[in-house]
């Protein structure tokens, strides 16, 4: 079946630009989380939603980051005012309620503010 | 910050079994062990998980200590395609999300 998805694959922005990150979980599941991977590090979450509801974004690292997930479904990651220190790659995952619990990571998104 | 500790790298030969160790001396009582890895420019994969009982799937095994302060990931026949970064995680419950280390990065050499 198809797995968590991400768009775009790439990104690359103009310090000072609004950027737009969006994630398709996979279908079903409940539980939806974003991280930060800066080079050469594991990811660093960021915020979690359950269903539509935000349940933690204590990870996020300013208040230009924002997260929604409006219908339970399909999240955008949304910074404004991109500084070159949000170069990362922003990786979105999905898990449902039941069963394990292990999380399904989509591949990514490469953002670079230049 | 990660609770857990691992080797910063480690290089197995293609077809051999390849042992991945885990420190975690202060996992919790409801604290599962998770194992990803992490392929260059793919978002991490799931391996395996468990709690105090050793596991297997079709990917990998997985052995805690009985006091379960640490274990080994196993790759039992390695191939080129097991080269990644390797994380070992503790979490409690579902909603939680999961603190990285740096992992291990593992190189399968021919």
């Amino acid at each position: 079946g198809a797995g968590v998805s991400q768009s775009p694959r790439y990104k690359v922005a103009k310090r000072g630009q609004d950027v737009a990150l969006r994630c398709d979980p996979i279908s079903g599941h409940v539980s939806l989380f974003w991280y930060q991977q800066a080079l050469g590090q594991g990811p660093e979450f960021l915020t979690y939603f359950q269903n539509e509801a935000q349940l933690d974004k204590s990870g996020l690292p300013s208040d230009r980051f924002f997260a929604e997930r409006p219908e339970g479904s399909v999240s955008t990651l949304k910074i404004q005012r991109t500084q070159q220190e949000d170069s990362a790659v922003y990786l979105c995952a999905s898990s449902s309620r039941q069963g394990r619990n292990e999380q399904y990571f989509g591949p990514g998104t490469r953002l670079t503010v230049t | 910050d990660a609770k857990t500790t691992q080797p910063p790298s480690m290089d197995c030969a293609e077809g051999r079994a390849a042992n991945l160790p885990c420190n975690h001396s202060t996992i919790s009582g409801n604290e599962y062990v998770y194992w990803y890895r992490q392929i260059h420019s793919q978002g991490p994969q799931y391996i395996i998980h468990g709690l105090k009982n050793n596991e297997t799937n079709e990917m990998a095994s997985l052995i805690i200590t009985e006091d379960r302060k640490s274990s080994t990931l196993i790759l039992p026949h390695a191939t080129l395609r097991d080269t990644a970064v390797y994380y070992c995680i503790v979490r409690v419950a579902e909603g939680q999300n999961f603190v990285f280390g740096p992992g291990t990065r593992l190189s399968v050499l021919p």
